[in-house]
């Protein structure tokens, strides 16, 4: 089986810095996506990680710790844009993505 | 570079019913997946396929059944629908599988079961 955990919501203010953590324990792992999705809209692809450390790319950082069964989304300078849900993923095996429960991001001015 | 389509957009159906879904993969992507979103739930993973074969499978029953084409669309047949199959299912397509590739999605069907 497999256990992905995020916090369900979290709310902050335009232009300050928001940490969206998560938690895994399954049965593989081949790597980790961050995606984005607004209501009612498609995911989106934020980032991706298979080994440990950061990745950054512009506004938006993604940290993986393998060991620890740990990654964090890091969304700095805030938007209102940004509000949307966003959903940890990792790659059990070559064919299977699961998904956390999503964190909803509120962004208030 | 054309995204990925699915249709229709939003379908009700009633119990005991049948019902196809039907995806268009992103050009160049020949591998497709298939996902249900409950509401306020991360996608759950169906099966996907690659190559016109289903090469891997979540914990859906059989009546949740899929096909590929050699153009690598994509459908979803659900059978005997029951209330709880009501969901936002998503089809993603990637290029190859097992790569770092990300799956690219679709805006979804939206199916509601009366």
């Amino acid at each position: 089986g497999q256990n992905i955990d995020q916090p369900t919501e979290m709310t902050a203010t335009e232009g300050a810095i928001v940490q969206i953590n998560c938690t895994y324990q399954t049965s593989g792992f081949n790597g980790l996506f961050w995606y984005q999705q607004h209501a009612g809209e498609a995911p989106t692809f934020l980032s991706y990680n298979v080994l440990d450390g950061l990745e950054e790319k512009g506004r938006f950082s993604s940290f993986l710790s393998r060991s620890k069964g740990y990654s964090y989304l890091l969304l700095k300078e805030l938007q209102m844009k940004d509000s949307a849900s966003y959903l940890c993923a990792v790659r059990e095996n070559d064919y299977k993505l699961s998904f956390g429960a999503g964190t909803t991001v509120t962004v208030r001015a | 570079e054309t995204g990925v389509t699915q249709s229709p957009t939003h379908l009700i159906k009633t119990r005991g019913q049948q019902v196809t879904l039907r995806c268009s993969s992103q050009s160049g992507h020949n591998t497709v997946s298939w996902y249900q979103q409950a509401l306020g739930q991360g996608p759950q993973f169906i099966f996907q396929y690659y190559r016109e074969e289903e090469n891997g499978r979540g914990n859906f029953p059989p009546r949740f059944s899929g096909l590929q084409f050699p153009n690598y669309s994509s459908e979803l047949n659900v059978n005997a629908l029951e209330l709880d199959d009501s969901a936002l299912y998503l089809c993603a397509s990637s290029k190859g599988q097992g790569t770092n590739q990300p799956q690219h999605f679709g805006d979804g069907t939206r199916l509601s079961i009366l």
